[in-house]
């Protein structure tokens, strides 16, 4: 059960595009299309933007995107808003019932 | 509104226990798969552990495997998180969350989540 790896940080401009990767193994972000990615703001719980790879929840803006490829996932954000800014975390189902997060990556609107 | 609310966090020393439990309300709690994740402070999230909708099946991270039990009370719309033998590096907030369609969801287990609950660890 390694945690997922991630970039430590991005950056972007207001109305730029970023991605943020996230590497497992063929256990996890490899062997299933179960990645899901959390928006995390200081102090607050996280909040799920990207369930089953690249599926979106209501209300999540369509900025928003996720995909897969190999043992690699991606997430991106288009149109980057100041709002945008927070830690983001990627997750893998892992088999027999047990998860894997990513370390996080912390996005910073210039 | 769907909405969870833990508590039972507090200061506790090495070697110790807690009961946290989490509160669910605004949708049917039976149905869903329900985990624990923590966080350390500064830390990212670790997935703890997860039990399914009727609690009868349970699954735990190896690093907290024979020490925290997890449970839940369907008729009090409630969950639970047994702690022991609590060492510093349990230090955490401890966040439940719910999945986001019934049965397991395993890409959507965590639709949901708390505000937290915080645990410390320390003599």
């Amino acid at each position: 059960q390694s945690a997922l790896t991630q970039p430590a940080s991005v950056s972007g401009s207001p109305g730029q595009s970023i991605t943020i990767s996230c590497t497992g193994t063929s256990s996890d972000v490899g062997g299933y299309n179960y990645v899901s990615w959390f928006q995390q703001h200081p102090g607050k719980a996280p909040k799920l933007m990207i369930y089953d790879v690249g599926e979106r929840p209501s209300g999540v803006p369509d900025r928003f995107s996720g995909s897969k490829s190999g043992n690699t996932a991606s997430l991106t954000i288009s149109g980057l808003q100041a709002e945008d800014e927070a830690d983001y975390y990627c997750c893998s189902y892992a088999g027999t019932y047990t998860w894997v997060f990513g370390g996080g990556t912390k996005l910073t609107v210039l | 509104e769907v909405q969870l609310l833990e508590s039972g966090g507090g200061l506790v020393q090495p070697g110790g226990s807690l009961r946290l439990s989490c509160a669910a309300s605004g949708f049917t709690f039976s149905s869903y798969a329900t985990s624990w994740v923590r966080q350390a402070p500064g830390k990212g999230l670790e997935w703890v552990s997860v039990i399914s909708g009727t609690g009868g099946s349970t699954y735990y991270a190896d690093s907290v495997k024979g020490r925290f039990t997890i449970s839940r009370d369907n008729s009090k719309n409630a969950l639970y998180l047994q702690v022991n033998s609590l060492r510093a590096e349990d230090t955490a907030v401890y966040y439940c969350a719910k999945a986001g369609s019934t049965g397991w969801s395993k890409g959507n287990a965590f639709d949901i989540w708390g505000q937290g609950t915080m645990v410390t660890v320390s003599s």
